[in-house]
């Protein structure tokens, strides 16, 4: 079945530093959207990105697509103690009528002030 | 606009009982998913309900059932429970209609079991 593999499993970066997390899927995606989990809490959309190679800017995050559709990757410019959480990718499938998101196992970041 | 709301928050049961979770999602959304998402772990999709139909499921037992009502509402319900159920159970609605699929996720149902 479709796998979501994601690195680093845990981040540790000070405050100010930057911060990126990968993905990678087994088969080719139709589309990849990014969550993020606080401590104690639920996924909270992020992002959605659908074309080949897409680059999307939100504040100090960016998101991208690889040209394959199989890749993924969000970057953090200067983190803040905000940014704390478990960030998760979670990828659809390109073929038939699968509705489905298969998550990857995300990653945890931690700031230190 | 509520968002998605899900009962009860938290619940702990014994291995061999059955248990019900609910799920009212967005309004104005027509999908309901669930997710099992044990610790440390990203959710696992468990099924998904469109038009009070299972429309995809994921790799997890029949005695993982679940239920859309016509207000498209959602119920999960898990027979025979195992220690290995015990995780948080994320209810998330979406738009199946309007393109995208994104998904926005209720708060959890925390399973115990005993």
């Amino acid at each position: 079945g479709q796998q979501v593999m994601q690195i680093p499993q845990y981040q540790h970066v000070q405050e100010g530093e930057d911060f990126t997390t990968y993905c990678n899927s087994s088969t080719t995606l139709s589309n990849i959207q990014w969550y993020k989990q606080r401590p104690g809490g639920h996924p909270v959309f992020l992002i959605q990105l659908v074309k080949s190679g897409e680059v999307k800017k939100q504040k100090r995050l960016t998101f991208q697509f690889g040209e394959a559709k199989k890749n993924s990757s969000l970057h953090i410019t200067a983190t803040q103690t905000t940014d704390v959480g478990t960030y998760f990718c979670a990828g659809r499938i390109s073929s038939g009528s699968a509705r489905q998101l298969t998550f990857g196992s995300g990653t945890q970041l931690t700031v230190l002030p | 606009d509520a968002g998605v709301t899900q009962s009860p928050t938290h619940l702990i049961k014994t291995r061999g009982q059955q248990v019900t979770l609910r799920c009212s999602p967005k309004s104005g959304h027509d999908t309901v998913s669930w997710y099992q998402q044990a610790l440390g772990q990203g959710p696992q999709f468990i099924f998904q309900y469109y038009e009070e139909e299972e429309r995809q499921r994921g790799n997890f037992p029949d005695r993982f059932s679940g239920h859309q009502f016509p207000n498209y509402s959602s119920e999960l319900n898990v027979n025979a429970l195992l220690l290995g159920d015990s995780a948080l159970y994320l209810c998330a609605s979406s738009n199946l209609g309007g393109g995208p699929y994104e998904q926005y996720f209720g708060p959890g149902t925390r399973l115990t079991v005993t």
